[in-house]
């Protein structure tokens, strides 16, 4: 157990529908990723948070939002669905983004698998 | 551009055998760093290991052993004595030094262990 959380676990919608998927950093963390792994695209990073902030951006589309709430949990926003957004969905954390020392290693929660309908 | 290219997309083996798995990456970065993880057949992604890039030390951990080789941009994971709880998909990560933390992924390499 990595100590990151996400919810849920799994979730299946219609094109066109909005979700939002959660996480939970380890404690003490202050940055979270998010990455979607995808059948033709495989592990993509799309956006990433410190401490509330957003600091970079991958390739993640318009229709898709985040952010980082003052207790440091993080919501993945992703709206007007089509079928190629089916994916799962992962989270990671690690402590800082200030250095990268031995205990900045990102962890992994166990992902949201999304499936549009 | 940085890339991470895993040419092995399946190896099979016996249970016993050793195996390597294959990670070759490219980045115009003078310091980096590689990380090698697992995601088993239940999904979640486990970390194995990290590697910097000023570090070209060789790293054993039980049955994994890690070889870095900066002159050939290589950084190669063997499993000594497979067992059949080694099936997963691992993927080699490379991260660069920058404030951006991303991870660039290679595709990943299925290894079934067979009994």
């Amino acid at each position: 157990d990595s100590g990151v959380t996400q919810t849920p676990k799994h979730l299946i919608t219609a094109t066109g529908q909005r979700v939002t998927l959660r996480c939970s950093p380890r404690s003490g963390d202050l940055s979270v990723y998010w990455y979607q792994q995808s059948l033709d695209q495989g592990l993509q990073f799309l956006i990433q948070y410190y401490n509330g902030e957003e600091r970079a951006k991958g390739n993640i589309l318009e229709r898709f939002s985040a952010q980082q709430f003052p207790d440091l949990h993080s919501e993945l926003n992703l709206s007007s669905l089509e079928l190629g957004d089916s994916a799962l969905y992962f989270c990671a954390s690690s402590p800082s983004m200030v250095s990268v020392q031995p205990t900045d290693t990102q962890y992994f929660g166990p992902g949201t698998r999304l499936t549009v309908l | 551009a940085q890339k991470v290219t895993q040419a092995q997309t399946e190896i099979s083996v016996v249970e016993k055998e050793d195996v390597t798995l294959d990670c070759v990456y490219e980045t115009r970065d003078t310091t980096y760093y590689l990380f090698w993880y697992k995601q088993p057949p239940s999904g979640e992604l486990v970390f194995l290991i990290r590697r910097n890039s000023f570090d070209e030390q060789n790293e054993i951990s039980g049955r994994y052993s890690w070889n870095f080789q900066k002159s050939t941009s290589s950084f190669n994971f063997t499993i000594t004595a497979s067992q059949v709880v080694d099936s997963a998909v691992y993927f080699c990560a490379l991260m660069g030094a920058g404030n951006n933390r991303k991870l660039i992924w290679g595709l990943g390499t299925s290894l079934a262990v067979n009994p």
